[in-house]
């Protein structure tokens, strides 16, 4: 089954404390992309990636990595999560430039104390 | 600045009453404008993309529209499955840069 997977699902964590939201797809895509889910905000774009090793900043990348080693992996690092990154985040993918179809993820739930 | 505003913001429909949604924009170089529906607890679902103005596109009761400032998502003769939040995306000028609206949620009651 064509999917995104995202682990965890949901993580309660300190200020401070590194955390790892993995994603990965098995639909050979090359585009990928972190959102932010705040309530009243919508969706805000955290990073994106167009294949292995090329990222670039969305809109709010601050407080945020992210890493591209392989075709299928697109984690989202949190070095020293804050309160303000309470948030529900979901990974996509797309298979093509025009991004026609974005794929997206379950979505992790992470509250941060 | 690039800007995506959807109104209402939420929108209690009886079945079968139609109605629209309205997502306006304001952005520098439309490169596609994208409709998502996304249930409670789940990541959107890809419904529509439109690339330019006067495009329409339908699925079932729902049909998007395209102008150059504003879409719209019109339900027809909506039911009870289409309730959810109806979210509008658009992707700006670069390869891979997206701005989404807030949303409008969409009861519709038997």
């Amino acid at each position: 089954e064509a999917q995104v997977t995202q682990n965890p699902r949901y993580l309660i964590t300190v200020t401070g404390k590194k955390l790892t939201v993995t994603c990965s797809q098995n639909m050979n895509h090359e585009y990928m992309s972190w959102y932010r889910q705040d309530p009243g905000l919508g969706l805000r774009q955290i990073y994106y990636s167009m294949n292995v090793e090329v990222t670039d900043k969305g809109d709010v990348p601050e407080g945020y990595k992210v890493s591209r080693k392989e075709k299928r992996n697109f984690p989202l690092i949190l070095e020293s999560p804050s309160p303000n990154q309470t948030s529900l985040y979901f990974c996509a993918s797309s298979i093509g430039r025009g991004w026609e179809t974005q794929y997206f993820g379950p979505g992790t739930r992470l509250l941060v104390l | 600045e690039d800007q995506v505003t959807q109104s209402p913001e939420a929108l209690r429909l009886q079945e079968g009453e139609s109605s629209s949604l309205n997502c306006s924009y304001t952005v520098s170089g439309l490169r596609g404008l994208f409709w998502y529906r996304q249930d409670p607890g789940k990541g959107p679902e890809f419904l529509f993309t439109l690339y330019s103005a006067g495009e329409e596109k339908e699925k079932e009761r729902l049909k998007a529209t395209l102008t150059k400032k504003e879409s719209f998502l019109h339900i027809t003769a909506p039911k009870p499955e289409d309730s959810a939040t109806y979210l509008c995306a658009v992707r700006v000028l670069g390869w891979g840069k997206f701005q989404f609206g807030a949303g409008t949620q969409v009861v519709v009651t038997p």
